[in-house]
């Protein structure tokens, strides 16, 4: 069965330092990869999407994510972290052309420290 | 461009009634799907519709239902609530609803408490 891991729960940063949000996939075809993110209360704002081509694929608010079949990896960085950068992050993994449904991991909590 | 709206945003509602959410996708959006958020469970996927016809269903009780309109707005109901289906429904809604070049777009999400 298709599943999404982000093993790490909760990740505290310094504001300006990198950071990177780990996501392990599993899908029997091509994914279609997903990193979305969430403040307190409110809905979820796509940050970038994977759906073929390039492995490196650019966001929004300065994210980016690297996809690694041979790692079964689609991992979240931002090169230096803002205060407003603070919220639950979620990967996904879309189950193909034939429906919208979206699997997500567990999501991680990012804080960030002045 | 509107976003996905959502209503109401907050639900109160006491064990053993029925409540129904409502979904207006963006326009020209013909999926809508609807998902679950808890914080043990975390984000599941309750089922999704297209073109009025449900396409995808995920693993929750016949207690969950829904259906899509014409205008391809789109409504949940639950039924005979208990305390677990406390949570944040979320709807999000796309053009074609998955394949590529497509992305779901995702309303605030109606906060459902169950006493």
């Amino acid at each position: 069965a298709q599943s999404v891991t982000q093993p790490d729960i909760h990740i505290t940063v310094s504001e300006g330092a990198s950071l990177e949000l780990r996501c392990n996939y599993s899908y029997g075809a091509t994914p279609y990869l997903f990193w979305y993110v969430q403040s307190p209360g409110q809905g979820l704002q796509l940050l970038l999407k994977y759906f073929s081509g390039d492995t490196l694929v650019q966001g929004i608010k300065g994210f980016e994510a690297e996809f690694k079949r041979s790692q079964s990896s689609f991992n979240l960085r931002k090169p230096s972290v803002h205060w407003s950068d603070a919220a639950e992050y979620f990967c996904a993994v879309g189950e193909g052309y034939q429906g919208g449904k979206l699997i997500f991991g567990q999501g991680t909590e990012l804080s960030v420290k002045p | 461009k509107a976003g996905v709206t959502q209503t109401p945003r907050y639900l109160i509602k006491t064990r053993g009634q029925q409540v129904t959410l409502s979904c207006s996708p963006i326009s020209g959006h013909r999926s809508v799907s609807w998902y679950q958020q808890t914080p043990g469970q975390g984000l599941q996927f309750l089922f999704e519709y297209f073109s009025e016809t449900q396409r995808n269903k995920g693993n929750f009780p016949g207690r969950f239902s829904g259906r899509q309109f014409s205008n391809s707005r789109s409504e949940m109901n639950v039924s005979t609530l208990e305390l677990g289906d406390s949570a944040l429904y979320l709807c999000a809604s796309s053009f074609l609803g998955g394949g590529p070049g497509t992305e779901a777009f995702f309303g605030q999400g109606t906060r459902l408490t169950v006493v």
